[in-house]
């Protein structure tokens, strides 16, 4: 699986957008974008995922660069709930391992 | 639904002793997965079931380690003897492969293990 690189960690201010980054310069065509995060004491928990066009749900938004070797996690209204690691991971569909790495912790301060 | 259910919660037990963890998946999800969480190595695949059947068991450290799938709602996670090196967070996470993709699994509360 392709290897991805994120900040290690990042603030932002409750209310306003997180725009968290990803870079996976060396994904492969039928890889795709897979985001989790882990808050505090709980399981990873599974956000969202793409593997060319932008994608959007009820609690994110991925955003995946045309050359897909970059993407951006946006959670619009960040909450302090929202206070996470957050993982990228790129990987097979129809695989099943999946690296976790180390993540960003983004804190989402009042 | 009720989600990947995990139990105990909670774990101490003293080296030497068997820890049994249990693990029921999302009813209707056919793949399962062992993960184990510590700080120095962060999230580890121990081993995947799909449809019951043990297909990759690389990442379990040891022959103490035994993993068990009876039948699609119930999985175990078994260390005999238990080590301090042991101790961790150990999470279930399931998923549907037809209808997710592997990629989209479900984990469970954990199981918080301390070895004395």
């Amino acid at each position: 699986d392709a290897k991805t690189t994120q900040p290690t960690s990042m603030d932002c201010a409750e209310g306003r957008a997180a725009n968290l980054p990803c870079n996976h310069s060396t994904i492969s065509g039928n890889e795709y974008v897979y985001w989790y995060r882990q808050i505090h004491s709980q399981g990873p928990q599974y956000i969202i995922h793409g593997l060319k066009n932008n994608e959007t749900n009820e609690m994110a938004s991925l955003i995946i660069t045309e050359d897909r070797k970059s993407s951006t996690l946006i959670l619009p209204h960040a909450t302090l709930r929202d206070t996470a690691v957050y993982y990228c991971i790129v990987a097979l569909s129809s695989g099943y391992a999946l690296n976790f790495g180390k993540g960003t912790s983004l804190l989402v301060t009042p | 639904d009720a989600g990947v259910i995990q139990s105990p919660r909670h774990e101490v037990t003293e080296m030497g002793q068997e820890v049994t963890l249990r693990c029921k998946p999302i009813s209707g999800h056919n793949s399962l997965f062992w993960y184990r969480q510590t700080m120095m190595r962060g999230l580890e695949l121990l081993i995947y079931f799909n449809n019951n059947v043990p297909i990759d068991d690389s990442g379990m450290p040891e022959d103490r380690f035994s993993a068990k799938m009876p039948n699609a709602s119930f999985s175990t996670l078994k260390i005999q003897p238990s080590e301090p090196r042991d101790s961790a967070v150990y999470f279930c996470a399931s998923s549907s492969l037809a209808v997710l993709g592997a990629g989209e699994q479900y984990f469970g509360p954990g199981t918080r293990l301390t070895v004395t």
